[in-house]
């Protein structure tokens, strides 16, 4: 069974950098074709794709936010890390982490995680 | 960046009810598409995958179409409990999500 879970600081205050885990279970981030990506959602809005690591170290960031954000890995612990700087009040929404399979992206989703950004 | 255009961005049917989506793409995606189901406070569900692939257990009542720019989002008999917003989201390059469609009962 495949499951997901994000975690972090709910609040964090502007300029500042978030760091978000996403830990996961039932699967290997070193197995092939496996990737495990970030989404984020704006309360009231539209979800945002943000980053995307894959199990051979592959990288894919959002063109928009690339220059703000940093995904890594630690097989070993089943864990994807998640970093953005320069936190803003519009970067306040809901974190998701989600399991992508070659060929079937976002198949399943952690819970997600609501950040918010306030002084 | 590939835009994504979904309409309606909000629609009320009864139970019963044929419920169509659309969502274009700004080029060409070939059929790397899914549709998710988003309930009011949690995560998103995969429905469809690859435009036109049912996820396992999903009802046969939901369905997708199309390859190309242009793709469609079906349900064929609405159900109280399909009350929710529906994304697509394209795959073929750096991923990228419709606005979303809020789907209520009439």
């Amino acid at each position: 069974q495949i499951t997901l879970k994000e975690s972090g600081p709910t609040l964090v205050k502007p300029t500042q950098t978030l760091t978000l885990t996403c830990t996961f279970s039932g699967f290997s981030l070193s197995t092939s074709g496996v990737g495990v990506g970030w989404i984020r959602q704006p309360p009231g809005k539209a979800l945002e794709w943000l980053a995307l690591i894959y199990w051979d170290d592959d990288k894919r960031y959002s063109p928009s936010l690339k220059s703000r954000l940093t995904i890594t890995k630690d097989t070993s612990k089943n864990q994807v890390v998640l970093t953005m700087t320069n936190m803003d009040p519009v970067d306040t929404a809901t974190y998701y982490c989600a399991h992508s399979l070659s060929g079937v992206m976002n198949d399943y989703w952690g819970q997600g995680t609501l950040v918010t950004v306030s002084s | 960046d590939i835009q994504m255009t979904q309409s309606p961005s909000s629609l009320s049917a009864s139970v019963g009810d044929r419920v169509t989506i659309t969502c274009q793409a700004s080029q060409d995606i070939s059929n790397y598409l899914n549709w998710y189901q988003q309930k009011p406070g949690k995560a998103p569900k995969l429905l469809i995958y690859d435009a036109s692939n049912l996820e396992t257990g999903v009802p046969s009542r939901f369905s997708g179409s199309g390859s190309g720019t242009d793709f469609t989002f079906t349900i064929s008999s609405l159900q109280p409990e399909d009350i929710a917003t529906y994304y697509c989201q394209q795959y073929d390059n750096l991923p990228t999500f419709g606005g979303g469609t809020k789907v209520e009962i009439k």
